[in-house]
């Protein structure tokens, strides 16, 4: 089971706003940057938030981050249909000296 | 434009070793640190290390510790990451990214590693 800790499921309907929380301890997201990936069906990952709350050029406003203590969380609103995929929250975790990966979270557009 | 493109699919034996390559055009290989990622079917992501490409230097996940080696031609802009004893549970793609602005920020398209007997 991952060190970080993600619904496995969310849902929304087109223009909504949905938001995929990731559970962390001190020795990761308490102490480091999150970053947040989206992987489409049969494709490589993509960044879509860095460093807690930047958004790499290219990737709509659409798309936040935010983080608090050992949480973190990314919020989509607009939602669209082009936006149902996985989600990852990832960061370094310092008793593992590694990094590590949430389980993922599947996005549905309803 | 900048790009990895990597090898492509392997099926090899329980126990053997499988060699994955990464190569890199677009921008200046020893410029950017390499992580490798791999994904079993139907799971979530995993990271097993990184390698800076200029120095050689290597950090790799505890999980894969003495099984993952990660390395790299700089005469062909080429990364690799060779895994050994390799298990049915091994199954996956693997993935190398670069982190050029941001973490991870360029990925290769994948190589499937199967392991079966």
């Amino acid at each position: 089971h991952s060190v970080l800790t993600q619904p496995p499921s969310a849902s929304g309907t087109p223009g909504q706003r949905v938001t995929i929380s990731c559970a962390g301890s001190d020795s990761n997201i308490g102490n480091n940057h999150v970053n947040w990936f989206q992987q489409l069906p049969g494709t490589a990952p993509r960044i879509v938030i860095h460093n807690n709350n930047q958004r790499p050029s290219g990737v709509p406003d659409r798309f936040s981050g935010s983080k608090s203590g050992t949480s973190a969380s990314l919020a989509i609103s607009g939602l669209q249909s082009e936006d149902e995929a996985d989600y990852y929250c990832a960061a370094w975790d310092d008793s593992m000296n590694g990094r590590v990966f949430g389980g993922g979270t599947m996005l549905t557009v309803l | 434009q900048v790009q990895l493109v990597q090898s492509g699919a392997e099926v090899r034996k329980p126990g053997a070793s499988v060699k994955v390559s990464c190569k890199a055009s677009g921008f200046t290989f020893t410029s950017h640190d390499f992580n490798w990622v791999r994904q079993a079917p139907g799971q979530g992501l995993e990271w097993m290390g990184w390698m800076n490409p200029d120095s050689a230097n290597t950090g790799y996940a505890q999980k894969f510790q003495g099984r993952v080696t990660m390395s790299r031609d700089t005469s062909i802009s080429t990364a690799y990451m060779e895994l050994t004893d390799l298990r049915y549970e091994d199954t996956a793609v693997y993935y190398c990214a670069i982190n050029r602005y941001y973490f991870m920020d360029v990925w290769g398209e994948g190589t499937t590693v199967t392991v079966s007997s």
